[in-house]
């Protein structure tokens, strides 16, 4: 089945940088999509980006567009959220999510990210 | 962007109670690309419904989804206990991808 296991939290002060790993198994990686989603302390599912099958088109939300970037290695199957110029309004939990198509059909349990000085 | 409005807020019943949760967008969701999602603290959400009314993978069929265009709603016949949760709607028809705030069923 589906596993995802996510990786790369932690603390980083405001202006900083983070790279969010996400270790994938069980399915095709290379002919799946993968989206990461966010959920602020206290609040609702976000989404964040979304990376195509073909490893090429990506799209992001306007919050993240211009600073995060979502990329694959699927030689280790392993996906990737590279975050820089953080905010405090970047903290939350990231997952990693299986993609068919647009739909996000299997989650990781998530990593916590916070940013703050 | 469409915007997905979640009611009600919380909603208090007993085990073996009906739930009905609903889901309201600002405008058409395009193929009724509607899906629902039960999270639970410190766990992965699990997809329940896409495509508005198909169930995922070994979902129980205590649960269903209906609606189109603006209107969705998810139904959970009978609550088991494993059932109190929140649940997001989000549409994936367009581009940005959007949530609603959740409905959160809660033990009477």
């Amino acid at each position: 089945q589906v596993q995802l296991v996510e990786s790369g939290g932690g603390v980083v002060q405001p202006g900083g940088s983070l790279r969010l790993s996400c270790a994938a198994s069980g399915f095709t990686f290379s002919n799946s999509g993968m989206h990461w989603v966010r959920q602020a302390p206290g609040k609702g599912l976000e989404w964040v980006a979304l990376l195509r099958y073909d490893g090429i088109n990506t799209f992001y939300s306007d919050s993240v567009k211009g600073r995060f970037t979502i990329s694959r290695d699927i030689s280790k199957n392993m996906l990737y959220l590279q975050m820089n110029t953080l905010r405090p309004d970047d903290t939350g939990v990231y997952y990693c999510a299986k993609g068919s198509g647009w739909l996000a059909d299997g989650w990781g349990q998530g990593t916590l990210v916070t940013v703050s000085s | 962007e469409i915007v997905l409005t979640q009611s009600p807020g919380t909603l208090s019943l007993s085990p073996g109670e009906r739930a009905t949760l609903s889901c309201r967008a600002s405008q058409s969701v395009t193929n009724n690309f509607l899906a629902w999602y039960q999270h639970k603290p410190g766990q992965a959400p699990r997809l329940l419904i896409y495509s508005a009314s198909s169930r995922a993978t070994g979902i129980p069929d205590r649960f269903s989804g209906s609606g189109s265009g603006t209107d969705f709603t998810l139904t959970i016949s009978r609550l088991e206990p494993e059932d109190f949760a929140v649940y997001y709607c989000q549409q994936n028809a367009h581009s940005p991808l959007t949530f609603g705030g959740g409905t959160k069923v809660e033990i009477k």
